[in-house]
């Protein structure tokens, strides 16, 4: 069965650090997402991505993110100067043809920054 | 704006005893709702979804959830709980203004005890 996946499943930072979080959605799907979830916290949307561009972003989403597909298969969340509350989980997500497709979850990446 | 309220932060229940998780969520046009697991260093698995028809849909595992918009709720239930069911439980409405977002609650843990 079709799966989401993401690299790394961990990563540690030193603060003002660069990182990029990488995703790998199911091949056929078309709308691209990344959510976070602090520890003991709820899950937040980051960002939605169709047709190579942004299609929504929370506030949360500030200018030090960016989103990329570089290559039609891989979707990159980069943080480019990490905070210590960027310390998370970081899950992507895919969904099919429609906005309204259901979203399949990667295992996400746990972020922590030191 | 939108919300989703979990009010269980925690449930503990005697295996094979019965299964009812709550979720009430805020959303002013026609709900689109999710139900995902998370088990421990996992991502969300997606248990059932509604999106119209029948207000009683049917999910993976026996899981089953129920939609009353008179009470804006969105219920979880399971007949007979096994001990690999202990995971969290997130309620999501999903937000579309052309492109999706899932908007979470708190999510419920569950203990199974045996």
């Amino acid at each position: 069965e079709p799966e989401v996946t993401q690299t790394p499943s961990h990563q540690v930072t030193q603060m003002g650090q660069e990182v990029i979080l990488r995703c790998v959605p199911i091949s056929n799907h078309l709308y691209f997402y990344w959510y976070r979830q602090i520890l003991g916290q709820k899950v937040e949307f980051l960002v939605s991505f169709y047709n190579n561009e942004i299609s929504e972003k929370s506030e949360i989403f500030d200018d030090q993110f960016s989103v990329e597909r570089p290559d039609g298969s891989n979707f990159t969340l980069k943080i480019r100067s990490t905070k210590l509350e960027d310390s998370a989980m970081y899950f992507c997500a895919s969904g099919g043809s429609s906005s309204y497709n259901e979203q399949f979850f990667g295992p996400g990446t746990r972020l922590t920054v030191l | 704006a939108q919300s989703v309220t979990q009010p269980d932060i925690h449930i503990t229940v005697s295996e094979g005893a019965s299964l009812e998780l709550r979720c009430n969520y805020s959303y002013g046009a026609t709900p689109y709702l999710f139900w995902y697991v998370q088990s421990p260093g996992q991502g969300l698995q997606l248990l059932l979804k509604y999106f119209s028809g029948d207000t009683l849909v049917q999910g993976i595992k026996g899981f089953e959830a129920e939609f009353k918009r008179s009470q804006s709720s969105f219920n979880l239930r399971k007949p007979s709980v096994h001990w690999s069911d202990a995971a969290e439980y997130f309620c999501a409405v999903g937000v579309n203004t052309g492109f999706q977002k899932l908007v979470f609650g708190t999510g419920t843990r569950l203990l199974v005890s045996p």
